[in-house]
């Protein structure tokens, strides 16, 4: 079946750096890739929607320039925090599609912890 | 506006009972597609069943059933013959014409032994 690898599984680093998180399509091509955030205990919060060769749609209340992804092939997005603070905490995970009509296909998720 | 209501935000069923977990949705696109996905405490997300919005029949797969009622537009989760493995969050989805997917706010399930 379709399998969606998302690394790292886990992330802790101090307030400031950047952080990047891989999404990768592995037995299909992705032609969209979605980026969700969820806090604990709430459903996923959708943050941006890409296509494969094209800037990313995000939703509104999602900073650009602090959440920047990149979906450079039909395998693969990326999704980068930048000067991450203690706030962007949360459980991040990504989720690809081959076609509109097919279900979304979910990696296992990242968990980033800035201190 | 699309709009995705899982009301029930836990539920407790006997190992070996089944289970159904509600779901509505509010949508004015014709066509669309509903899933329902488990997330265990591990966190990754687990597509279960899907069905559309012209198919006639009830989707199943395994012990996975959804109740499409269109008129009432609702889509339940059915899960005969409940596991301890069960245990976990159920999400909602629903796709429409665009490309975004929209999410309940889940039903934590508990598998009593």
């Amino acid at each position: 079946g379709a399998v969606v690898s998302q690394h790292p599984s886990w992330v802790i680093c101090k307030s400031g750096t950047s952080v990047k998180i891989e999404c990768r399509s592995l037995d299909f091509q992705a032609t969209t890739m979605f980026w969700y955030r969820q806090f604990p205990k709430q459903s996923l919060m959708l943050m941006a929607t890409s296509n494969e060769g094209s800037k990313a749609t995000y939703e509104q209340g999602v900073e650009k320039d602090k959440f920047l992804i990149n979906h450079a092939s039909l395998t693969l997005s990326t999704l980068t925090v930048t000067s991450a603070h203690p706030e962007d905490s949360s459980f991040y995970i990504c989720s690809a599609r081959e076609t509109r009509v097919q279900p979304q296909h979910f990696g296992d998720g990242t968990r980033l912890s800035i201190l | 506006a699309q709009k995705i209501t899982q009301t029930q935000p836990g539920m407790f069923v006997q190992e070996k009972e089944a289970v159904t977990l509600d779901c509505t949705y509010d949508t004015s696109d014709q066509s669309y597609g509903l899933f329902w996905y488990k997330q265990p405490s591990s966190g990754e997300m687990i597509f279960l069943i899907y069905q559309g919005s012209y198919d006639e029949q009830n989707a199943t797969e395994g012990r996975y059933s959804l109740n499409f009622q269109k008129a009432r537009k609702s889509a339940n989760l059915v899960i005969s013959a409940s596991q301890l493995g069960d245990s976990a969050m159920y999400f909602c989805a629903m796709r429409g014409t665009g490309n975004q997917f929209y999410f309940g706010t889940g039903t934590s399930l508990t598998v009593i032994p």
